[in-house]
């Protein structure tokens, strides 16, 4: 069966230090990937997504990127971090198709920023 | 772009009493998926519905898609305080990303 895997679960981090979320789905190949984002009591922002290997897909601009080096692996990150970047990042798979698979989220990071 | 709106944003209800929340396109939908996030958890998917007009159930949840495939709702019959939770919709336009809408954060007051 199909995993998704994310951490780390908590961080907390000084303004302007560098980021790395890492995410890792296993038991299935080439599935879509997403990161999202979710303020306190907010909804579920789309950040990035892929298609593939090395494609990434920006939806909001900010000083956040994302990578994906291997078909299951996805990462997020900042060269440095703001005030604002505080939230509950999930990362997503889902069976790639023309958008009628169901998406399957991680556990979350929640990250402070001080 | 797309745009998923959903109402209410918060509801709180008497244990036993129904809960509905409204999901509304700007665009015609190719599916709309129901998600459920627990407080302090990740959103967990419950359902889609593909059809125009179609009608799904899941013990006392009712999910509905509109003939114009533009809307939908979920109903919760006789809420118990496990139903508590943010509940999203998330619509399809049939590409690869899915919007999501802002959820509907419900309590349940025992």
């Amino acid at each position: 069966s199909q995993t998704i895997h994310q951490w780390p679960a908590t961080l907390v981090q000084p303004v302007g230090s560098p980021l790395s979320l890492e995410c890792t789905v296993e038991g299935t190949s080439n599935p879509n990937l997403y990161w999202y984002r979710q303020a306190a009591g907010r909804g579920l922002q789309l950040l990035f997504y892929s298609v593939g290997i090395g494609q990434i897909s920006s939806e909001v601009p900010q000083n956040l990127s994302a990578s994906r080096p291997q078909d299951r692996q996805f990462i997020l990150s900042s060269k440095k971090l703001l005030l604002s970047d505080s939230g509950f990042y999930l990362c997503a798979w889902r069976s790639a198709g023309q958008g009628r698979q169901p998406q399957h989220f991680g556990d979350g990071t929640r990250l402070s920023i001080l | 772009g797309q745009q998923v709106m959903q109402i209410p944003q918060y509801q709180h209800v008497q244990e036993g009493e129904d809960f509905t929340t409204y999901c509304n396109s700007s665009t015609t939908l190719s599916n709309i998926q129901w998600y459920k996030q627990r407080p302090g958890g990740h959103p967990v998917f419950l359902i889609q519905l593909v059809k125009s007009g179609e009608v799904k159930k899941q013990k006392r949840l009712t999910f509905q898609f509109g003939e114009a495939k533009k809307n939908s709702s979920l109903h919760i019959t006789a809420t118990q305080t496990t139903d508590v939770g943010t509940y999203f919709c998330a619509g399809s336009g049939g590409y690869q990303k899915v919007t999501f809408g802002i959820g509907t954060k419900l309590q349940v007051i025992p």
